[in-house]
């Protein structure tokens, strides 16, 4: 069955970076795209971007332009956000979500990582 | 950036009965190819968000039929039938127009 597996629980310090994973299974990883979104603790979903898994051109929201980087292993199915000179305000538990590479849904996000949570303290 | 505004709902809701969430948008979703551009998440307690409805009223693969859609460009219905436990969680509206993708900041349903 379709799942996307990310990466365990980080504890950094501010300054330090961070990379998450998300492994896709059960599907064809460049049939989908794969979009990043941040949950900080007890708030809703913000949009951070996404990755043509097929191009691997990476799309950043403005709020995540400079610091995030998406990446892909195609061959291992997976895809990668990292984080670079963290903040307090990172901490937070960020999904990765794919949508299918095609006209008109390449934002429907029809299946979701299980979160990978990222705290931030010195 | 557009704006995605959510109503509250009257919590809890009885069992049974229907719950309807509302989201607004500040601009029209609605585009020249006929569709309208705006999903519907479930995340329930402790879980990752859920694809429920896309395009304003189709549902996703696998979701329940109490589940539907409904609106206009910029006023949206996420209709709820028979409200059960598993229902329960923060629902969300999200607009898929224009970047910055946004999303509305969530509905809580409570189940009596």
């Amino acid at each position: 069955q379709i799942q996307l597996v990310q990466s365990g629980p980080e504890l950094k310090k501010p300054g330090e970076s961070v990379k998450i994973s998300c492994k896709a299974s059960g599907y064809t990883f460049t049939d989908y795209a794969m979009h990043w979104v941040k949950q900080a603790p007890g708030k809703g979903l913000k949009w951070m971007g996404w990755i043509n898994t097929y191009t691997g051109k990476p799309t950043y929201a403005d709020d995540f332009k400079g610091r995030f980087v998406f990446s892909l292993e195609a061959s291992a199915s997976t895809a990668n956000l990292q984080i670079s000179n963290l903040k307090n305000e990172d901490t937070a538990t960020y999904f990765c979500a794919r949508a299918p590479q095609l006209p008109g849904y390449y934002y429907v996000m029809d299946a979701w990582g299980q979160g990978a949570s990222v705290t931030v303290s010195s | 950036d557009i704006v995605m505004t959510q109503g509250a709902l009257p919590n809890p809701v009885p069992s049974g009965e229907s719950a309807s969430i509302t989201c607004q948008s500040s601009k029209s979703l609605l585009y020249s190819d006929g569709k309208t551009y705006l999903n519907w998440y479930l995340q329930r307690p402790g879980q990752s968000p859920q694809l429920l409805i896309y395009w304003m009223s189709t549902r996703a693969s696998g979701v329940s039929d109490r589940f539907s859609g409904s609106g206009s460009g910029t006023d949206f219905t996420l209709k709820i039938s028979r409200v059960e436990a598993e229902d329960v969680g923060v629902y969300y509206c999200q607009q898929f127009l224009e970047f910055p993708l946004t999303f509305g900041s969530g509905t809580k349903l409570e189940i009596k």
